[in-house]
């Protein structure tokens, strides 16, 4: 299993406060994403990460932002939480340069957010 | 755009053979993934197809059809644990590596 770990893995908030997911990775991929799941959405993307300190949007980026200071961890923050933004968040890497057939995402456990 | 459509649920005996069909409409296409998430934990990678074919792995295959925007996944001798929702994914290409996921198709497995 690729080593990717998310924290907090259970979090409930207040709406208006500032919430940070952390994705740690040991696996030294360059790719990293992360993504929220919905019922009836599936998976859709936030933001990600080709490198350090290079990140851009996805689908539904409006109201977080991401960090990548090192290559091993990428940060999610919502600055100020909306009950919109309760949602099951997953990490996930990928390499194609490492996987060089597909460039599979790996991902973390999920982080599962709640805001009230 | 990106459009992804796979039935919302299915259900199938244990035992028999199931197909979960995908349609896709991307901007690009650069490779289709399925993948099998279990209720309450993380997706695992099932299989890939970037040519026109069919890919078999075990029970499970794998069919693209590029002219037509269309895959399917084929589960064979279903067992209880298959029980899960699939995922159908697109990598549209253009210098980023980012998939674009349908909503899943959550089948459930009866003896």
């Amino acid at each position: 299993d690729a080593g990717i770990t998310q924290s907090p893995r259970h979090k409930v908030t207040e709406t208006g406060t500032p919430v940070t997911l952390r994705c740690h990775q040991t696996e030294n991929h360059r790719y990293m994403y992360w993504y929220r799941q919905d019922p009836g959405h599936g998976l859709r993307l936030i933001h990600y990460s080709y490198g350090v300190k290079d990140t851009d949007k996805g689908e539904v980026s409006d109201g977080y932002s991401v960090s990548r200071s090192k290559t091993e961890d990428f940060l999610l923050t919502l600055e100020s939480a909306t009950s919109s933004q309760t949602s099951v968040y997953f990490c996930a890497i990928s390499d194609p340069l490492v996987d060089i057939t597909t460039g599979e995402l790996f991902f973390g456990e999920g982080s599962r957010l709640t805001v009230l | 755009g990106q459009n992804i459509d796979q039935p919302t649920e299915m259900t199938a005996t244990e035992g028999a053979i199931v197909q979960i069909n995908c349609t896709y409409q991307t901007s690009g296409f650069n490779g289709l993934f399925w993948y099998q998430q279990h209720a309450g934990e993380a997706p695992t990678f099932l299989s890939y197809n970037v040519l026109d074919g069919l890919e078999e792995k075990g029970r499970f295959s794998s069919f693209l059809s590029r002219s037509k925007g269309y895959s399917y996944l084929l589960l064979k001798e279903l067992q209880m644990k298959d029980s899960a929702s699939y995922l159908c994914a697109v990598h549209s290409g253009a210098g980023s590596y980012q998939l674009t996921f349908g909503k899943g198709t959550k089948l459930s497995v009866i003896p």
